[in-house]
């Protein structure tokens, strides 16, 4: 059974710094990643997306990679924002994404 | 991009009550469709998986009988909570997958809809 997880669980970082978000999981056969931004009280904003056959995906400031064999992946944040205070959670799709495991999420602070 | 609705956005009910949330795929056919919940500073869980035309299936410890999935149309998955209690309050947020040529199989979310139940 797929077992995602995400590290740290919290962070709190002053503007302007860039930061990195981790994401796990435990069966290397998936068919893609996903990483999304949660606001409180609020849906799902999809930031990037990431097939099997991917290593990395770019969007802005946004970075996202994908290590399939260690079952890693990455989002990298740069010049971090005030705006960008949200939780990050990654999820793994796998059966051609009919399957979707989330992981706990990241929340990020970035303060002024 | 592709864009899901769900209807309401909030709801406010009374113990006993039974509750229906629309999710609406709006600009593409959805073959699948997703139901989550997701309880306070928790992540996603997925409760069940609906295709369009048949039975949705549920995950374990989900309640078929309690949490009722109608998929009936490409672009239109209604969940129905019966006999509501204040344990089923929670953020309930659908997704839709696409056909492999339109979307990729990427799954898109819906904006949820918040229950309460009183």
């Amino acid at each position: 059974k797929q077992e995602v997880t995400q590290i740290p669980a919290a962070l709190s970082v002053p503007e302007g710094e860039n930061l990195v978000l981790n994401c796990s999981f435990t069966d290397s056969a998936i068919y893609n990643l996903q990483w999304f931004r949660q606001d409180p009280g609020k849906g799902l904003t999809s930031l990037l997306l990431i097939q099997s056959s991917q290593r990395e995906q770019t969007s802005g400031r946004l970075n996202a990679s994908l290590d399939k064999s260690s079952g890693r992946s990455t989002l990298y944040i740069a010049a971090s924002q005030p705006g960008d205070s949200a939780t990050y959670l990654c999820a793994v799709g796998d059966n051609y994404g009919q399957n979707f495991v989330f992981g706990p999420g990241t929340r990020l602070s970035v303060l002024p | 991009g592709a864009v899901v609705s769900q209807h309401p956005s909030r709801v406010i009910c009374k113990s006993g009550t039974s509750v229906k949330i629309e999710c609406r795929s709006l600009d593409f056919q959805a073959t699948t469709m997703f139901w989550y919940r997701q309880f306070p500073k928790q992540s996603l869980m997925l409760m069940a998986t609906s295709n369009e035309g048949s039975k949705a299936t549920y995950e374990q410890g989900v309640e078929k009988d309690k949490f009722l999935i109608n998929h009936a149309s490409l672009t239109l998955s209604t969940l129905t909570v019966t006999s509501a209690h204040p344990e089923d309050s929670s953020f309930y947020i659908c997704s839709a997958r696409g056909l492999a040529g339109r979307t990729g199989y990427e799954q898109y979310f819906g904006p949820g809809t918040r229950l309460t139940v009183t």
